[in-house]
């Protein structure tokens, strides 16, 4: 069974840093792409960030526009784990983070297959 | 950059059938993905390319995609579909792959 379990939200001020952890099990890590997709209380749902998978030593990542700089992706194979590294962070990064697991379909499509269970930041102002 | 535009709302009476739209500039030949997401729990892939269901979900949910309206219906509606359902795409134009979500549905079951 797949389990995404994050971890690391909290309460920070403005400008300060924040790491989320995603501690995944339940299938072969290494192998797939993943990311976060991040939820504003009472609003819809934004993508945050995705890293490429396949085990190779180079990984690339993308960001939303809104985060870019001052978020960044990262994973350890080797544990399994996913992070994100949150700095600079605004009042408007208040929301449940959720880690996903990504499908890529060779006719040109994607999508997030698993989702973790969220872990709340809040950025006060 | 996209735009996916949903209906705030849908009321539905229990045994009819609902109907989400997802307007979008441009979809062209991108594929659309779907998610259910109830009160307090993650989201759910219901529908994804368009009209797929992953293992697990219900015949009740299917999907179309036609022009730049994609359209998730939900037949014989029951309490328990009562979520926000969000659409979904992909694009990966210009080396920058990036994805996108519609502004999302809630459905009230009356």
């Amino acid at each position: 069974e797949v389990q995404l379990l994050e971890s690391g939200g909290g309460l920070v001020q403005s400008g300060g840093s924040l790491r989320l952890s995603c501690a995944a099990s339940g299938f072969t890590f290494r192998s797939y792409a993943m990311g976060w997709v991040r939820q504003a209380p009472g609003k819809g749902l934004e993508w945050v960030s995705g890293i490429s998978g396949g085990g190779s030593s180079t990984n690339y990542a993308d960001y939303a526009d809104s985060v870019k700089g001052r978020f960044t992706i990262s994973r350890d194979n080797f544990k399994n784990t996913l992070y994100l590294q949150m700095d600079s962070l605004r009042a408007e990064d208040t929301a449940v983070y959720y880690c996903v697991s990504v499908y890529y379909h060779n006719s040109g499509y994607s999508l997030f297959d698993y989702w973790g269970q969220g872990t709340l930041v809040t950025v006060s102002s | 950059s996209y735009v996916l535009t949903q209906p705030p709302s849908v009321s539905v009476a229990p045994g009819q059938t609902a109907k989400i739209t997802c307007g979008g500039n441009n979809f062209g030949s991108k594929s659309i993905h779907w998610y259910q997401q109830k009160p307090g729990q993650a989201p759910l892939l219901v529908v994804y390319a368009d009209s797929d269901r992953p293992s697990g979900i219900p015949e009740r949910f299917s999907g179309s995609n036609s022009g730049n309206t994609a359209t998730l219906t939900i037949s014989r509606v029951e309490a328990g579909d009562e979520a926000d359902y969000y659409c979904q795409v992909w694009d990966n134009s210009n080396d920058h792959a990036f994805y996108v979500f519609g502004t999302g549905t809630k459905v009230t079951v009356l």
